[in-house]
């Protein structure tokens, strides 16, 4: 089945020791998205990429950088986390912006823990 | 820019009673609808959208919404909940920025379902 895969589904990192967060999808979709959501919160998108245009959200910290190698992986740096950094994070994807093609596949997310 | 108020925060109901989850949204055009369920530590699953056309859209898992502009609202029915259904459960509006597509979600209703 063509999905999203979200690795590793749960991550414990220290206060300022950089991470890596990993997402891959089988969909062949155009657009990758980063969303954080905190305990008993919305998902907030932090950026997303079309192909390989980059578009960050206006209020995403710069501790929080992405790269995508290809057209099937994303991944979610972060530089140095803080306590408040903890939360679960989601990849999405999506055929195109707009459109029939804008639904978000999303995968089942990665928990962060911040010691 | 773009918002979703979802008025309840908790909702219970009786299995086999119907349901009905509230959304109203703000934008200034023709948005794009979507409801999203999910469990407690997964990702989020797409019951329903609308995007143009019949504003009564049938989902997965027998939910449907109705999409009435007059009153900026997309709410979620179901005739007859099952227990399998306890979830939160998350509106959100897709809408194009300037930075291209964003998915702006409501701060979720949390259902409980009582057997």
């Amino acid at each position: 089945d063509a999905m999203v895969i979200q690795n590793p589904r749960y991550q414990v990192t220290q206060f300022g020791k950089p991470v890596t967060l990993s997402c891959s999808q089988t969909l062949n979709h155009n657009v990758m998205y980063w969303y954080q959501q905190k305990s008993s919160q919305a998902p907030k998108l932090l950026f997303h990429y079309y192909d390989k245009d980059f578009n960050n959200e206006a209020d995403t910290p710069d501790n929080f950088q992405s790269r995508r190698p290809n057209t099937s992986f994303c991944f979610l740096d972060i530089r140095s986390p803080g306590l408040g950094d903890a939360a679960m994070y989601l990849c999405a994807t999506s055929k195109e912006l707009a459109g029939s093609g804008n639904e978000q596949f999303f995968g089942p997310g990665t928990r962060l823990t911040v010691l | 820019a773009q918002s979703v108020t979802q008025p309840d925060i908790h909702i219970t109901v009786s299995e086999g009673a119907s349901l009905e989850l509230r959304c109203n949204y703000s934008y200034g055009a023709t948005p794009y609808l979507f409801w999203y369920v999910q469990s407690p530590g997964q990702g989020l699953q797409l019951l329903l959208k609308y995007f143009s056309g019949d504003t009564l859209v049938q989902g997965i898992k027998g939910f449907e919404a109705e999409f009435k502009r007059s009153q900026s609202s997309f709410n979620l029915r179901k005739p007859s909940v099952h227990w399998s259904d306890a979830a939160e459960y998350f509106c959100a509006v897709g809408a194009l920025t300037g930075g291209g597509n964003k998915l702006t979600f409501g701060t979720g209703t949390q259902l409980k379902v009582e057997l």
